[in-house]
């Protein structure tokens, strides 16, 4: 099965600034890759898919990029409703549809 | 708009059985996979598996066989997870997930439930 290491699994961030995210899968997983946010007791929400591409609705600050074996989720300009949970998702491997860890994003 | 309603929290005995639905709207049903999720408390995503609904055809991760059933009630665009001799380990909440891809089973999940909680305690 393939390996999701999400880093970093924490992050304190201030108002406007650009926060990264990032996802290394243990094998090359062909832009099969989804970025997901989850604030307190709710359901994931999809933001990105095939790696760069932007979910319907989704705020264009929001912005996915990598290849290979490597991804990224890049915040531009963060608001305070940004606070939350994110993961990243690979589904070229199946089964099983793999996430990484978390990365927990709070306000400096 | 497309919307995924789940059922409402659980609260079982060990050894007992739960079964939780997703009712899907704003779209047609057949033409989307869908998942499911689960989340112990205060940790990460695991997904369990898969239902066809085209076929009805129920595929499980490793972890979740045995115990584990996913159904469609087609007519009623809802699917299903029943789990049975529940564990203390099941204390979760589940979420069902269509599949953004259509029936394939590498899928993205653009739409969620909101969650089912399940606490099993005796």
């Amino acid at each position: 099965d393939i390996q999701m290491t999400q880093s970093p699994a924490s992050l304190s961030a201030s108002l406007g600034e650009t926060v990264t995210i990032e996802c290394r899968a243990s094998e090359d997983i062909y832009n099969g890759l989804a970025w997901y946010q989850q604030k307190p007791g709710k359901s994931p929400q999809l933001l990105i898919y095939n790696a760069n591409s932007l979910h319907t609705g989704v705020p264009s600050r929001f912005s996915g990029s990598g290849s290979g074996t490597q991804y990224s989720l890049k915040i531009n300009s963060l608001q305070s409703e940004d606070v939350a949970s994110y993961f990243c998702q690979q589904y070229y491997d199946y089964p099983p549809n793999t996430f990484g860890a978390g990365t927990k994003l709070e306000l400096k | 708009q497309i919307q995924l309603v789940q059922s409402g929290p659980e609260l079982k005995k060990p050894g007992e059985s739960v079964k939780i639905s997703c009712k899907a709207s704003g779209y047609t049903f057949t033409d989307y996979a869908m998942h499911w999720v689960k989340q112990a408390p205060g940790k990460g995503l695991k997904w369990m598996g898969w239902i066809n609904t085209y076929t009805g055809k129920p595929t499980y991760a490793d972890d979740f066989k045995g115990r584990f059933v996913f159904s469609l009630e087609a007519s009623a665009s809802t699917a299903n997870l029943q789990i049975s001799n529940l564990k203390n380990e099941d204390t979760a909440t589940y979420f069902c997930a269509r599949g953004g891809s259509g029936l394939l089973s590498r899928s993205y999940f653009d739409y969620w439930g909101q969650g089912v909680m399940v606490t099993v305690s005796s």
